[in-house]
């Protein structure tokens, strides 16, 4: 079935870097727009970033720009937000979701936790 | 940036009743719009795409209307597994996706 398996989450100082990955299992990974969502303590989603079925275009929330960079690897079957520089803001639990049709996302991955503090 | 409004933040209703959740968008996202269900320490689940059409396997009680700016989710028997966060997301204008701030459906 249709799967997306989070990993690289942990508890990090502020300033430092973490890279998140999402291994995606069940469809043809490469005909596929990913994103990733965050979800902060108690609140809502926010889209993060998002990187087009090929590579070709990338586009970041105002949050991300200047210090995350999403990338693929089509020939792995796997989605990466490198994040740097970060900051006790960017405490979250990080969702991978396939874009699915013209704009929802289905599946989602369960989610890894990244915490940001001193 | 679309903003997307939902309300109410706390929806408190009997099991076996119907529920009405609603979204609003800051300006027209068309039918491009999703409903999601996010239980505690879960991801999200899609409920609805297009405004209206249920994803594979959602219940029929489940169902989605709206066009434009205003939307609504409506569960016309709430069975004990609904109560959760609902979030409406506009997926208009790619690839500035934007989410409600979500809606607690709880037991009364």
């Amino acid at each position: 079935q249709v799967q997306l398996v989070e990993s690289g989450g942990g508890v990090v100082q502020p300033g430092r870097s973490l890279r998140l990955s999402c291994a995606a299992s069940g469809f043809t990974f490469s005909s596929y727009a990913m994103h990733w969502v965050r979800q902060a303590p108690g609140k809502g989603l926010e889209c993060v970033a998002v990187i087009s079925y090929d590579g070709s275009k990338k586009y970041y929330a105002d949050s991300a720009k200047g210090r995350f960079n999403i990338s693929r690897d089509n020939s792995k079957n796997t989605v990466y937000l490198q994040m740097n520089s970060l900051r006790v803001e960017d405490t979250a639990v990080y969702y991978c979701a396939k874009e699915l049709g013209y704009g929802w996302f289905d599946p989602w991955g369960q989610g890894t936790q990244v915490t940001v503090s001193s | 940036e679309i903003v997307m409004t939902q309300s109410p933040a706390t929806l408190s209703v009997s099991p076996g009743e119907r529920a009405t959740l609603s979204c609003r968008a800051s300006q027209s996202v068309s039918s491009n719009l999703a409903w999601y269900q996010q239980k505690p320490g879960q991801a999200p689940r899609l409920l609805i795409y297009g405004a209206s059409t249920r994803a594979t396997g959602i219940p029929a009680r489940f169902s989605g209307s709206g066009f434009g700016t205003e939307f609504t989710l409506t569960i016309s028997s709430l069975q004990s597994e609904d109560f959760a966060l609902y979030y409406c997301q506009q997926y208009n204008n790619w690839p500035l996706y934007s989410f409600g701030q979500g809606t607690k459906l709880e037991i009364k």
